[in-house]
């Protein structure tokens, strides 16, 4: 699988706009891009997936680069409840064991008031 | 709907003792996973299981690891004996039939091994 690089840590005023990075220089073409976060003593929770084009849910936006190397994901208006750890994850299309997510040490965002 | 469930939330034990950890999936999804997260990582899958066979469990200590999913709905986990090492919190999460987009994970049990 292809490795993702992202910065340990963030901070983010409250209601300002996240931009957590991620590199996955080394990314296939049919390789997807996943966003999971982690709240304190909560599992990791699903926020957001695409492949080229840039995807927008309720919780966020994904950019990705033209040449999908690297994309950011985007909390348009942070708040206290999204201070969390974000995991860029990219995933093969495939079934079976190759669908695992694999989790790197993830970026931990803070929010601040 | 409800969430992936699991039980105990918190367990101590001495090391060489045995523990075991139990999730229900969400109803209707056919895989589950077993994950392990030391303090400061991410989340390492142990295990995964296809309705009660198991796809991948490469990674998990079969010397004192073992995993069980009778009837393709509950999952166990269980470790004997337990070392120091194994203090992390053990998280399940479950997805669709076919692996699915999305996994759903448990609150997790996290483990303290004296």
């Amino acid at each position: 699988d292809a490795k993702t690089t992202q910065p340990p840590s963030m901070d983010c005023a409250e209601g300002r706009a996240a931009n957590l990075p991620c590199n996955h220089s080394t990314i296939s073409g049919n390789e997807y891009v996943y966003w999971y976060r982690q709240i304190h003593s909560q599992g990791p929770q699903y926020i957001i997936h695409g492949l080229k084009n840039n995807e927008t849910n309720e919780m966020a936006s994904l950019i990705i680069t033209e040449d999908r190397k690297s994309s950011t994901l985007i909390l348009p208006h942070a708040t206290l409840r999204d201070t969390a750890v974000y995991y860029c994850i990219v995933r093969p299309p495939f079934s079976g064991s190759a669908r695992q997510l694999t989790f790197g040490s993830g970026t931990q965002l803070t929010v601040l008031p | 709907e409800a969430g992936v469930a699991q039980s105990p939330r918190y367990k101590i034990i001495e090391k060489r003792q045995s523990v075991a950890f139990w999730c229900n999936p969400i109803s209707g999804h056919a895989t589950l996973y077993w994950y392990q997260q030391i303090l400061g990582q991410g989340p390492k899958l142990l295990i995964q299981f296809q309705n009660n066979g198991v796809v991948d469990d490469s990674q998990l200590p079969k010397d004192r690891f073992s995993a069980e999913r009778l009837k393709g709905v509950d999952s166990t986990l269980k470790i004997q004996p337990a070392k120091l090492e194994d203090s992390a919190v053990y998280l399940c999460a479950s997805s669709k039939p076919g692996g699915g987009e999305t996994q759903y994970f448990g609150p997790g049990t996290r483990l303290l091994v004296l």
